[in-house]
């Protein structure tokens, strides 16, 4: 049975700060991964899909990456801001379903 | 613009009650979602439709039933039988199920409350 894991649960950063968001799942047999964001009380909005055939995505200031082989991806935000608090959530796409991970809860200070 | 409505934004019902929450979409996707989630839990699959008159259950469809007669709209029903049904529910939509390059587009969900 497919597994995510997102480790850390909840990471705190200053402003302008690079850092690193990791993602784990168990079975390389993926379509696809998704990068979400989530903010309090709100929906999600996708961020980046990596297909399976590929090894990373680029928007702005963020960068997601996908190694199958080793069961991993990790998100990069680039110069952190305040306004990128929110949940972090890495899904992977199995048949039709899609399986999330718990989220990393990020907080920017200024 | 296009998107995902879900509606209401809270809902409150009494314990023993049936509730449905509604769910349309103008994007013109095949496939719509239905998604729980809890405090500090990932995303749990309720059920899916691929297409209009289809749906399957997904990981915790006991306790939910939906529906699906037409393409925009993928309403749930929270029955009494579901155990702990107070969660914030999300509904999704993707182009096609089974596809490489097709994202999940997500409403703005649905905070139900049962006392």
């Amino acid at each position: 049975k497919q597994e995510v894991t997102q480790i850390p649960a909840a990471l705190s950063v200053p402003e302008g700060e690079n850092l690193v968001l990791n993602c784990s799942f168990t079975d390389s047999a993926i379509y696809n991964l998704q990068w979400f964001r989530q903010d309090p009380g709100k929906g999600l909005t996708s961020l980046l899909l990596i297909q399976s055939s590929q090894r990373e995505q680029t928007s702005g200031r963020l960068n997601a990456s996908l190694d199958k082989s080793s069961g991993r991806s990790t998100l990069y935000i680039a110069a952190s801001q305040p306004g990128d608090s929110a949940t972090y959530l890495c899904a992977v796409k199995e048949g039709g379903k899609l399986i999330f991970g718990q989220g990393t809860e990020l907080s920017v200070k200024p | 613009d296009g998107g995902i409505t879900q509606s209401p934004k809270y809902l409150f019902r009494k314990e023993g009650q049936n509730v449905t929450l509604s769910c349309e979409q103008n994007l013109n996707h095949d496939a719509m979602y239905w998604y729980r989630q809890d405090p500090g839990q990932g995303l749990r699959l309720i059920y899916y439709s691929q297409i209009v008159n289809d749906f399957q259950k997904g990981d915790i469809a006991e306790g939910y039933s939906v529906s699906r007669e037409k393409k925009e709209s993928f309403p749930l029903t929270v029955t009494s039988a579901q155990k702990n049904p107070t969660a914030f529910y999300l509904c999704a939509s993707s182009i096609r199920l089974l596809s490489v390059d097709s994202p999940l587009h997500f409403g703005n969900g649905t905070r139900l409350t049962v006392t």
